[in-house]
């Protein structure tokens, strides 16, 4: 199974700032994915990130929010952008690995308190 | 568009005893259905998956669910509970996404204690 790391680990930020978050895999996978999941809530997912495409955001995510990078099969980053308290979750990565087909892999995701 | 639910938001279980947690879906064609758990301050575990076939899923640690398409569920059970169960525990179906990839929606998740 893939090995996913996610930078940082958690962070507290002052509204109205940005951070970027790193997704690093340790095995080329095709299909990379951003979720949030909000205090007591289930994951929702934000977008999917292609290598080499813009990247696909679900309904309620737009890119100039949530900007993400994708320069290779390995690593991809999400930025949560202009922050407010409601921003405040975890987000996770997840990637598919090719030809395994649907089973998602999940990173240990990034809790983000905004103050 | 699909949808999961997870009636029971906390469940207590005594250790030894045995567990179901419920999941009913809303899908249009044939589910990929899944189960995942969430241990504090750690990311999501595959516990197992159903694409097609046999009804009934054997997992990791001790884990099976069962896919019943007439009530639209994917109930998870474990005979015996140990106490390293305690977790969180997520329903989810997947969807094709038109670019490729699979779209997962999660079920709002089950509270899971066990006692001693």
């Amino acid at each position: 199974s893939a090995v996913i790391s996610q930078k940082p680990s958690r962070d507290i930020c002052q509204r109205g700032t940005s951070l970027t978050i790193q997704c690093q895999v340790d095995s080329q996978v095709t299909m990379m994915f951003w979720y949030r999941q909000q205090p007591g809530q289930s994951l929702t997912l934000i977008a999917t990130a292609n290598q080499g495409s813009e990247a696909t955001y679900e309904s309620g995510f737009v890119i100039d929010k949530f900007p993400i990078s994708r320069p290779n099969l390995t690593f991809s980053t999400l930025t949560v952008s202009n922050m407010s308290p409601e921003d405040s979750s975890i987000y996770l990565c997840s990637v598919e690995e090719a030809g395994r087909g649907t089973e998602a892999f999940f990173g240990q995701g990034t809790r983000l308190t905004v103050v | 568009a699909q949808s999961v639910t997870q009636p029971d938001i906390h469940i207590t279980v005594s250790e030894g005893a045995s567990l179901e947690l419920r999941c009913n879906y809303s899908y249009g064609a044939t589910p990929y259905l899944f189960w995942y758990v969430q241990s504090p301050g750690q990311g999501l575990q595959l516990l197992l998956k159903y694409f097609s076939g046999d009804t009934l899923v054997q997992g990791i640690k001790g884990f099976e669910a069962e896919f019943k398409r007439s009530q639209s569920s994917f109930n998870l059970r474990k005979p015996s509970v140990h106490w390293s169960d305690a977790a969180e525990y997520f329903c989810a179906v997947g969807a094709i996404l038109t670019g490729g990839g699979n779209k997962l929606t999660f079920g709002t998740g089950t509270q899971l204690k066990v006692e001693l």
